[in-house]
């Protein structure tokens, strides 16, 4: 069964802080893997996209790995900033079908404290 | 920032009523999707469209149905409101970078 796992479920960290949240898929045939950010009462935006090939893509503060072998990704966000307080959701494309399939994780809430 | 739009963004109705939630997109997209999210859970697929004419079902069974007559607009609509419709609704397009773009999504609430 396609399953997107997401971990911690929720983080609190102190603003300037690093932290690193976790995705596990047993998505297949896989395709790419996105992280989304979701604030509150608004819909998720892109953060980054990785396909199999690619281990580690950046976006400012946002650095995400891959690790096609054992099916898991990260998310590091560096220097946390208050800003940085949403969900963070893992999504898995997979190749099977022309929809190219998108399961979704439950997500990560981070919040960031001053 | 994606070109995406959904009104209204909330919505309180009563059981019974018909509501129609709006989706619209200037991008161009072929593809357009719809997801119910409950707090704290994943985004469910309840109805997704590959172009104008075509709409399908989504993975979650869903009272609601959907149209999609022009390429820019994929109306969502629930002839008979329930408690158990209430969630928040997101709509999604997809372009040729294979990235979805998500609207701010509609919260309901059905009394």
């Amino acid at each position: 069964k396609n399953q997107v796992e997401q971990s911690p479920q929720s983080l609190i960290i102190l603003e300037g802080k690093n932290c690193t949240l976790q995705c596990n898929y047993t998505v297949s045939p896989f395709s790419n893997l996105r992280w989304y950010k979701q604030d509150t009462g608004r819909g998720p935006v892109s953060l980054t996209i990785m396909t199999f090939s690619e281990n580690t893509k950046s976006n400012g503060r946002y650095t995400a790995t891959l690790d096609a072998d054992t099916k898991q990704s990260s998310l590091h966000i560096t220097a946390s900033q208050l800003s940085d307080s949403a969900s963070y959701i893992c999504v898995v494309s997979d190749r099977g079908s022309t929809l190219g399939r998108l399961y979704f994780g439950r997500g990560t809430q981070l919040t960031v404290w001053p | 920032e994606a070109d995406i739009y959904q009104t209204p963004r909330y919505l309180v109705i009563g059981t019974g009523k018909k509501i129609t939630l709006e989706c619209s997109q200037t991008m161009g997209h072929d593809k357009m999707y719809w997801y119910q999210q409950d707090p704290g859970m994943e985004l469910h697929l309840i109805h997704y469209s590959y172009g104008v004419n075509s709409t399908e079902k989504g993975d979650l069974s869903s009272e609601s149905t959907v149209s999609r007559i022009r390429t820019e607009h994929f109306p969502l609509t629930l002839e008979s409101a329930r408690p158990s419709h209430t969630s928040q609704y997101l709509c999604a397009s997809r372009g040729g970078a294979d990235t979805q773009y998500f609207g701010p999504g509609t919260r309901l609430t059905v009394l």
